[in-house]
């Protein structure tokens, strides 16, 4: 079974809108941590936010908020005001303590923010 | 700044030719790095698990000779790839992240595009 699924090959924004992507994630391991990940088209990998198992808020950084729902198993990112520099691709990962530093990651969403 | 630093960027050799790539961690020392190929609009595909004074581990269908991994120290992981052939042609990338709590974030390296002739 997948450890994470992102069900949104591609996703559309307009300009200055906000937008969710999704991730859903599968552990029985009641310890783990959920991370996104943006890669612009030069490659690199850049962190944008974590969300831990036991944390009761959702996290936030800046424009970036994930929508925690535990009971569901689900983190989906949420983009505000998007901004033309937002297009990327965007990787949901999970970390579990038992694999040790292991990380698994979904098969992204690629977001395309129009003008 | 960069927390990890991987060279080269960009390399385009002729087939047959072995390749280094370095990764360093700069900020912190890590006894385990990952190495990751990734294809272009693909998910980054776990290679292997990279340990300091120790063998790597690597994931299944990855060939061990192909891809030679040696950690020789807390900060250095090298991945030789040997006999390279246009197959191999791919993106790669590491990482490393801070041990201890599972908040820590795997930081990576910008990536090598390695293209074979």
């Amino acid at each position: 079974a997948q450890k994470i699924t992102q069900t949104q090959p591609g996703m559309f924004v307009q300009e200055k809108e906000a937008v969710t992507l999704d991730c859903t994630y599968d552990t029985s391991d009641p310890s783990y941590g959920l991370f996104w990940y943006k890669q612009p088209s030069s490659g690199e990998m850049i962190f944008l936010i974590y969300q831990g198992s036991y944390d009761q808020q959702n996290a936030t950084e800046g424009r970036y908020s994930l929508n925690f729902q535990k009971a569901r198993k689900s983190a989906n990112l949420v983009i505000s005001a998007s901004q033309l520099g937002d297009s990327a691709m965007y990787f949901c990962a999970m970390r579990e303590p038992n694999t040790g530093n292991q990380f698994y990651f979904g098969t992204g969403t690629s977001l395309t923010v129009i003008p | 700044g960069a927390v990890v630093s991987q060279h080269p960027s960009r390399v385009i050799c002729k087939s047959g030719t072995s390749v280094k790539i370095e990764c360093r961690s700069l900020d912190f020392q890590a006894t385990t790095m990952f190495w990751y190929r990734q294809f272009p609009k693909q998910s980054l595909m776990l290679m292997a698990t990279s340990n300091e004074g120790s063998k790597a581990t690597y994931e299944q269908g990855v060939e061990k000779d192909k891809f030679l991994i040696n950690h020789a120290s807390l900060t250095l992981s090298t991945l030789t790839v040997t006999s390279a052939h246009p197959e191999d042609s791919s993106f790669y990338i590491c990482s490393a992240s801070r041990q201890g709590l599972s908040n820590q974030p795997q930081h990576f390296g910008d990536g090598t595009r390695l293209s074979i002739l």
